[in-house]
């Protein structure tokens, strides 16, 4: 199986200011044949199911603020945060579906 | 509106069995692959299992191989998980969720508890 690996494990920021959070896949989750990387973040509040923000590494789903900005091929992924509001505090997962569907251990995101 | 419900989830012994049931609507149930995710109590999420449109495919986590079964019932608009011989590492709210463009999980129920004890 991808094993998927995020740093950090935690990160504190300002209100407005700018949250990186970086995604790592053991193997390509890039799919040669129609160019596109299976790589999803997801949004997890307490007591509340994951709410899906990214897929294909940067196409926001729909009604997502696009303050939340996906980049990344093959084995690196990033999520930002443009400008960091205090309804993102949340825990963020990013995942592949590339093969078996397999998830990161999570980034938990803070104001400072 | 679309929507998924999970019941089912509660106390159950090691080595027990228990069947959770997903309820879908808003959206058409048989065009879609359909998962369950779960999240053991201050951890990260696992991918479970998911089935095909028909449910003539299914595929499993390793940890879940042999002992777990999804199945689904598309009159019904219904996806079930049946556990047997659970474990304490089973504990953990399971979540039912659909499989969208290319198998990223777009939609997601508020999920159900099992918690496997003595």
């Amino acid at each position: 199986d991808i094993v998927m690996t995020q740093s950090p494990d935690s990160v504190a920021v300002s209100l407005g200011e700018r949250a990186t959070i970086n995604c790592k896949s053991s193997q390509s989750v890039l799919n040669s044949s129609n160019n596109k990387n299976y790589l999803a973040w997801y949004q997890q509040k307490p007591g509340q199911p994951p709410r899906l923000l990214i897929f294909w590494a940067s196409t926001r789903e729909s009604g997502v603020p696009d303050r939340f900005i996906g980049s990344g091929s093959g084995t690196d992924f990033t999520l930002t945060i443009s400008s960091l509001q205090a309804e993102d505090v949340a825990v963020y997962y990013c995942q592949q579906y590339s093969g078996t569907k397999t998830f990161g251990q999570g980034t938990k995101v803070e104001i400072k | 509106e679309v929507q998924l419900v999970e019941s089912g989830g509660g106390l159950v012994q090691p080595g027990g069995s228990l069947r959770l049931s997903c309820a879908a609507s808003g959206f058409t149930f048989s065009d879609y692959w359909m998962s369950w995710v779960r999240q053991a109590p201050g951890k990260g999420l696992e991918w479970v299992a998911n089935s095909k449109r028909d449910g003539s495919e299914r595929y499993y986590v390793v940890s879940v191989k042999g002992r777990f079964s999804i199945s689904r019932d598309n009159a019904k608009n219904s996806l079930y998980l049946q556990m047997n011989s659970l474990s304490v590492e089973d504990t953990a709210v399971y979540f039912c969720a659909r499989d969208g463009p290319g198998g990223v999980l777009d939609i997601w129920g508020q999920g159900t508890m099992v918690t496997v004890s003595s």
